[in-house]
């Protein structure tokens, strides 16, 4: 199972762009990595996934670079809402549920 | 609304009782899961149903019990409640036993379970 590192915690302000990085070095050949947002008292909501690259859709942005050990969630222009914790997860894409680890994730505060 | 309704949101309970919880979803999806969040956020798959058939079962107490009528519907019941089972229990669900990998889980709101 490909384990993943992530920081604790992390602050920022409205308006600016928060990048997370997000460490897993030992992703094999079929892990995608995706990550996922949680606001208090929610479930976990799925937001991005991607193999290589650049993905982009209307929540962020995944930088992957060319030897995927690490990833990076880009949330442009942050506001209050986007408090909340983020985990990265690897897994290869037909991998059952009990190899989808969920780590503890990053605690992303935004102030006024 | 299409979504993953779990009930209660909050239970409190003292120790020794039996409880359930209840979920649902209406988004079709043939797989359904029971996870637990302790208080670090570390988020932990309990069990996993396809179609009404238990496919993941890990490492959990046999205090815990899940219990799928239809496939749309994934209850938990817990035995002889410990205080260490207090934490926050999530429902999710997916389009297939794979699916969560490829197009993400769907979670409930949660229920956050107090043993006193």
């Amino acid at each position: 199972l490909a384990k993943t590192t992530q920081p604790i915690s992390m602050d920022s302000y409205e308006g600016q762009e928060v990048n997370i990085t997000c460490s897993h070095n030992n992703i094999a050949t079929n892990d995608y990595i995706t990550w996922y947002q949680q606001f208090p008292s929610q479930g976990p909501r799925f937001i991005i996934q991607g193999y290589k690259t650049k993905v982009t859709n209307e929540v962020a942005s995944l930088f992957i670079p060319a030897d995927r050990k690490s990833s990076t969630l880009s949330l442009p222009r942050v506001s209050l809402s986007d408090t909340a914790v983020y985990y990265c997860l690897v897994g290869a894409r037909y991998s059952s549920a009990s190899k989808i680890i969920f780590g503890s994730g990053t605690r992303l505060s935004i102030r006024p | 609304d299409t979504a993953v309704s779990q009930t209660p949101k909050y239970l409190v309970t003292q120790m020794g009782n039996d409880k359930s919880i209840k979920c649902e979803q209406n988004l079709g999806h043939d797989t359904m899961y029971w996870y637990k969040q302790d208080s670090k956020k570390f988020l932990k798959i309990m069990f996993s149903y396809n179609n009404k058939e238990l496919i993941i079962n890990e490492t959990v107490p046999n205090r815990f019990s899940p219990k799928s009528p239809d496939k749309a519907h994934l209850n938990l019941h817990i035995n002889s409640l410990e205080l260490g089972d207090s934490a926050v229990y999530f429902c999710a669900s997916s389009v297939e036993t794979t699916g969560g990998a490829r197009y993400g889980y769907t979670f409930g709101s949660g229920t956050r379970l107090t043993v006193v």
